[in-house]
């Protein structure tokens, strides 16, 4: 079965600091796997797309890894920002994009 | 930016009704999607639309729901008559030339069926 799966499931941080999200995913077949952040309330915004063979990318302070192999990703945030509360979510493309649960982040003063 | 568009912003109706969502997607996109939250879950996906027909569809995409794209720049999701069950936040989205591109998602609308 088709499934990303999301931990944790929510992290608190001190603003300055940094954090890792984690995404395992058993999606097949495999096209590529994204980041989103979603606001309460509002519609997911991306912050990368990785194909198979990219194993980095990054978009400012955001950087997301992929090991195809292990079929895992995470969300590297660095230098967190109270602006960087909401929730994470990956999503994994095979024929339809399916969506993990999220992290929703707290980043507190 | 162009963005995709999405109203109304809340739905309010009562179970039994038929409602229509509407969306406009990014002006040249080719492909566009409709995907659901029910409040505190994850975001499914429901149809895959592109050159007037459904490409995908989810097994939540049963006969109540339908799509249609009745002009160049509309894209609606219908539901013929509404369940308690289908209270959640509605979300469009389309993407440029290839249904693995990139989506960009609308600001949702707020369903509650009463």
């Amino acid at each position: 079965k088709n499934q990303v799966e999301q931990s944790p499931q929510s992290l608190i941080i001190l603003e300055g600091k940094n954090c890792t999200l984690q995404c395992n995913y058993t999606v097949s077949p495999f096209s590529n796997l994204r980041w989103y952040k979603q606001d309460t309330g509002r519609g997911p915004v991306s912050l990368t797309i990785m194909t198979f063979s990219e194993n980095t990318k990054s978009n400012g302070r955001y950087t997301a890894t992929l090991d195809a192999d292990t079929k895992q990703s995470s969300l590297h945030i660095t230098a967190s920002q109270l602006s960087d509360s909401a929730s994470y979510i990956c999503g994994v493309y095979g024929n339809k994009l399916v969506f993990g649960a999220g992290t929703i982040l707290r980043v507190k003063s | 930016e162009p963005e995709v568009t999405q109203t109304p912003s809340h739905q309010v109706t009562q179970m039994g009704q038929e409602v229509i969502l509407r969306c406009v997607p990014i002006s040249n996109h080719l492909y566009f999607y409709w995907y659901r939250q029910i409040l505190g879950q994850k975001v499914e996906f429901l149809v895959s639309f592109y050159n007037n027909e459904i490409s995908e569809k989810s097994e939540i995409f049963d006969d109540q729901f339908s799509v249609e794209r009745p002009d160049g720049s509309n894209f609606t999701l219908k539901i013929r008559s509404t369940k308690l069950e289908d209270s959640a936040m509605y979300f469009c989205a389309s993407s440029p030339t290839r249904e693995d591109d990139e989506q960009y998602f609308g600001p949702g609308t707020r369903l509650t069926v009463t």
